[in-house]
């Protein structure tokens, strides 16, 4: 069964940091892009960024409001991804998702999700 | 960047009527391969998205055929064929052609 679970979010203060995981299963990671989406309380989704797979560059791309603040990698011999985010602001609070594309098959989109680690900005 | 409208914003149908959700990109979505990156999600409450359809109208494993997606170009729809109680939910399109990925506002489905 494939699983995505994130885990690391909590409360926080403006301007410090926090790293997010999501750890995968069931499915071989270094076959996928892994993205991150969040979702701020009673908002929509938005994109945070994505790193390809080995394959395919291994490239990293983010969204312009966490661009120079966040950084995602990942590790697949540990089957695992995250998200450091650093000088965390008030409007970073959300429910972090993360997610992945087929690389191969990249009309498939965001097959499947994991439950997200809510994250609070906040003095 | 892409950008994507929805309409309507939200819905009150009664159960086994027909739904009928509009997605609009600013700019074509294709790629070399011909395929479309425009997918559907449906997402309850306290849970996280689900995929519906990818490449516009290619229904996800599991989902039912009450559930299908249509468009082309610049504009793309979602159609549940006879609502049912448990398709209660807000419904998002999604582009991803070309970083950043962009999500529609949704679509609020409820109950009439």
């Amino acid at each position: 069964e494939v699983q995505l679970v994130e885990s690391g979010g909590g409360l926080v203060q403006p301007g410090r940091s926090l790293r997010l995981s999501c750890t995968a299963s069931g499915f071989t990671l270094g076959d996928y892009a892994m993205n991150w989406v969040r979702q701020a309380p009673g908002k929509g989704l938005e994109w945070v960024g994505l790193i390809r797979n080995r394959a395919y560059g291994g490239t990293i791309e983010y969204a312009a409001s966490v661009e120079g603040r966040f950084t995602i990698s990942r590790d697949d011999s540990k089957s695992m991804a995250y998200l450091q985010m650093n000088s965390l602001k008030t409007e970073d609070t959300a429910m972090y998702y993360c997610t992945r594309i087929y690389s191969s098959s990249w009309h498939r989109s965001f097959d499947n999700w994991g439950q997200g680690t809510m994250v609070t900005v906040s003095s | 960047d892409i950008v994507m409208t929805q309409s309507p914003d939200s819905l009150a149908v009664s159960l086994g009527d027909r739904v009928t959700i509009n997605c609009k990109s600013s700019q074509t979505l294709y790629s070399s391969n011909n395929k479309i990156y425009l997918a559907w999600y449906q997402q309850k409450p306290g849970q996280p998205p689900k995929l519906l359809i990818y490449s516009a109208f290619i229904r996800e494993s599991g989902v039912p055929d009450r559930f299908s997606g249509s468009g082309s170009g610049t504009d793309f729809t979602l159609t549940i064929s006879s609502l049912q109680a448990e398709d209660v939910a807000v419904y998002y399109c999604h582009q991803y052609s070309n970083t950043p990925f962009i999500f529609g506002p949704g679509t609020k489905v409820d109950i009439k």
